[in-house]
């Protein structure tokens, strides 16, 4: 069976400060990784993904995540936050086989502070 | 529609009553998600539709829950008997490729059941 790991429920940080909301997963087939992130009184948008090739992968917004295979890891990054990103952030997986849903974290809420 | 759409946004209900509730996915999505959010929890997978194929209700935490969806349009989940541990946040997804969703889901805004 598949699981995540989010371990962080809420995260604060000071405007323009580096975060990093950290994700594992748990599988014995091959993944893809998604986050999700949640606005507040909005629904879940995905955020970035990771399916193959490069381990780096960004959004658009100056997020990244690196996936480690080895570490079974799905790290989520941003060297400079902004007010406008306090949401809540869902790590998910996916299998290249077996179940066709995918499977999320518990979420961490991320409050950026002025 | 331009998103997944879900109806009622609030749903309060009494002990012992059944609810429905109700997804619109986007248009020429062909497969469709439940997810249940409890408070403090993760999200839990219920059913998956796919086209015409027999959904996969592995997720469906006792009988007292049900899916329906005809072709690739409207579902609706219905909670009979309802009881208060199935107080959450009912989420739908819809994706354009179903199966291995590499492109993710788009979800809709929930629908907040309460049951008191």
């Amino acid at each position: 069976a598949q699981s995540v790991t989010q371990l962080d429920s809420q995260v604060p940080v000071f405007e323009e400060a580096p975060v990093e909301l950290r994700c594992n997963y748990s599988s014995s087939v091959s993944v893809y990784l998604f986050w999700y992130v949640q606005y507040p009184n909005q629904g879940l948008q995905l955020l970035l993904k990771y399916l193959s090739g490069s381990t780096l992968v960004e959004s658009i917004n100056g997020f990244e995540a690196e996936f480690n295979k080895s570490q079974t890891s799905f790290h989520l990054r941003k060297p400079s936050v902004h007010i406008s990103d306090t949401a809540e952030y869902f790590c998910a997986v996916g299998t290249w086989a077996g179940a066709n849903n995918l499977f999320f974290g518990t979420g961490t809420r991320l409050t950026v502070i002025p | 529609g331009a998103g997944v759409s879900q109806s009622p946004s609030n749903k309060v209900t009494e002990k012992g009553k059944d609810v429905e509730l109700r997804c619109d996915p986007i248009s020429g999505h062909t497969a469709l998600y439940w997810y249940r959010q409890r408070l403090g929890q993760g999200l839990e997978f219920l059913i998956y539709f796919q086209g015409n194929s027999a959904p996969d209700k592995s997720g469906l935490p006792s009988d007292r829950f049900s899916a329906e969806r005809t072709g690739e349009s409207v579902s609706t989940l219905t909670i009979q008997r309802t009881q208060q541990e199935d107080s959450a946040v009912y989420l739908c997804a819809s994706s354009s490729l179903g199966g291995r969703d590499l492109y993710g889901y788009t979800f809709g805004s929930g629908t907040r059941l309460t049951v008191v």
